[in-house]
């Protein structure tokens, strides 16, 4: 069975720019959270999507935002790219929120310049 | 305020036992994970403990103490491959996955 997938695996951005980062939750999985990750510290939590809908947001600005699709799969957009966006942005699922096993997929690493 | 602890670093020699030590003080509780993270890749789910006592998969174990906020990860007949950091996180409310993360450990394992 496949993991957690995302998309693209490393991407190059210039400061202002946007992006859009994609995930596919492990099948039968209904839950996608979404998380990021700079060199040396542990991953920090950016949202969480259950059924369509947002459940859950970290202290992120109003620059970041996600959307989860009928399928589960999700996006994450960054707008107005910062140098201090560049980091490695992971997409976990679970099958439920909140309960049970949450395992992550390879991440996408973003470099702002 | 939501805090979690663990050691930086560690080194241990190939076939040895390591335990590495995470404390927590968050605001609530639902579920404690670990997780191995290789530099450059994604963190790999270890292990995901909710009740007390001690878990075991293998070559590797975690325990779990919620009245004292203590869990422990141990890892067994140690490879060089077991070299990474590991990362302790708590899931602290209900609904939702939102996990607080350690600093993560840095494991180097020597021949």
């Amino acid at each position: 069975d496949a993991g957690v997938t995302q998309s693209p695996t490393h991407l190059i951005k210039t400061r202002g720019q946007h992006v859009t980062l994609r995930c596919s939750p492990i099948s039968g999985h209904k839950s996608v959270s979404w998380y990021q990750q700079v060199l040396g510290q542990g991953p920090q939590f950016i949202f969480q999507y259950y059924e369509k809908e947002e459940r859950g947001r970290g202290n992120f600005p109003d620059r970041f935002s996600a959307r989860q699709f009928p399928n589960y799969s999700s996006e994450l957009n960054v707008n107005a790219l910062l140098l201090g966006d560049s980091a490695l942005y992971l997409c976990a699922s679970s099958i439920y929120r909140g309960a049970g096993e949450l395992f992550f997929g390879e991440g996408s690493r973003l470099t702002v310049l | 305020g939501q805090n979690i602890d663990q050691p930086t670093e560690m080194t241990a020699t190939e076939g040895a036992i390591v335990q590495i030590n995470c404390t927590y003080q968050t605001s609530g509780f639902n579920g404690l994970f670990w997780y191995q993270q290789h530099a450059g890749e994604a963190p790999t789910f270890l292990s995901y403990n909710v009740l007390d006592g001690l878990e075991e998969k293998g070559r590797f174990s975690s325990f779990l103490s919620r009245s004292k906020g203590y869990s422990y990860l141990l890892l067994k007949e140690l490879q060089m491959k077991d070299s990474a950091s590991y990362l302790c996180a708590v899931r602290p409310l209900y609904n939702t996955d939102k996990l607080i993360f350690g600093t993560g450990t840095r494991l180097q394992v020597f021949p």
